[in-house]
């Protein structure tokens, strides 16, 4: 299957710091990535969707100047949080979807542990 | 939005045994697709299978298959001859024919040697 990258794998911050995080489909072209927070033990919560060329649609409840959005290519979406708090720990996760098919499945990234400390 | 639903939290299954996951979901789509993805703790996301509404079929992939009652909105798998790497989080996933996926809960599946 397709392979997305997701980079870091894990990261440490100090409270107020910003983070970047970042999602690259690495055979594929993704016209649309999605960004996930997942609590230990819970299901995905769809953050945002991010579209290649245009601004990010952030889910209800999610502060769009908090968490940064910018897909500047077909390949390469990245996730800004910005003066990170400890509130902010949790696990991200990236998926794309390739283009074609309405049916194509998303491939996930590896997930990024933020700590913020 | 669509709703999907994994009424078991936690299962178990005795290696080589079968066990069944369920999944439910509310649509009023008529097409759409159907995915259950399996999470280790490695926590990377797995695709196990895929379903397409309009296919009567259910899909099966090696030991994995799912049981697929359109009009009943559920969409159950069953894996086979369990084996110890099939412990994991398996969430069950919609997708209409935009971009959106709506996951379940998740089900832990444990599987004891």
């Amino acid at each position: 299957g397709a392979v997305v990258s997701q980079h870091p794998s894990w990261v440490i911050c100090k409270s107020g710091t910003s983070v970047k995080i970042e999602c690259r489909s690495l055979d594929f072209q993704a016209t649309t990535m999605f960004w996930y927070r997942q609590f230990p033990k819970q299901s995905l919560m769809l953050m945002a969707t991010s579209n290649e060329g245009s601004k990010a649609t952030y889910e209800q409840g999610v502060e769009k100047d908090k968490f940064l959005i910018n897909h500047a290519s077909l390949t390469l979406s990245t996730l800004t949080v910005t003066s990170a708090h400890p509130e902010d720990s949790s696990f991200y996760i990236c998926s794309a979807r390739a283009l074609g098919a309405p049916g194509t499945e998303a491939f996930f990234g590896q997930g990024t542990r933020l700590t913020v400390v | 939005a669509q709703t999907v639903t994994q009424s078991q939290p936690e299962m178990s299954v005795q290696e080589a045994e079968t066990v069944t996951l369920s999944c439910t979901y509310d649509t009023s789509e008529s097409d759409y697709y159907l995915f259950w993805y399996k999470q280790p703790p490695s926590r990377q996301m797995i695709l196990v299978i895929r379903q397409e509404a309009y296919k009567q079929q259910n899909a099966t992939e090696n030991r994995f298959s799912v049981n697929f009652q359109k009009a009943a909105k559920s969409f159950s798998l069953k894996i086979s001859d369990s084996q110890l790497g099939d412990a994991a989080m398996y969430f069950c996933a919609y997708k209409d024919t935009g971009n959106q996926f709506y996951f379940g809960t998740g089900t832990s599946l444990t599987v004891i040697p």
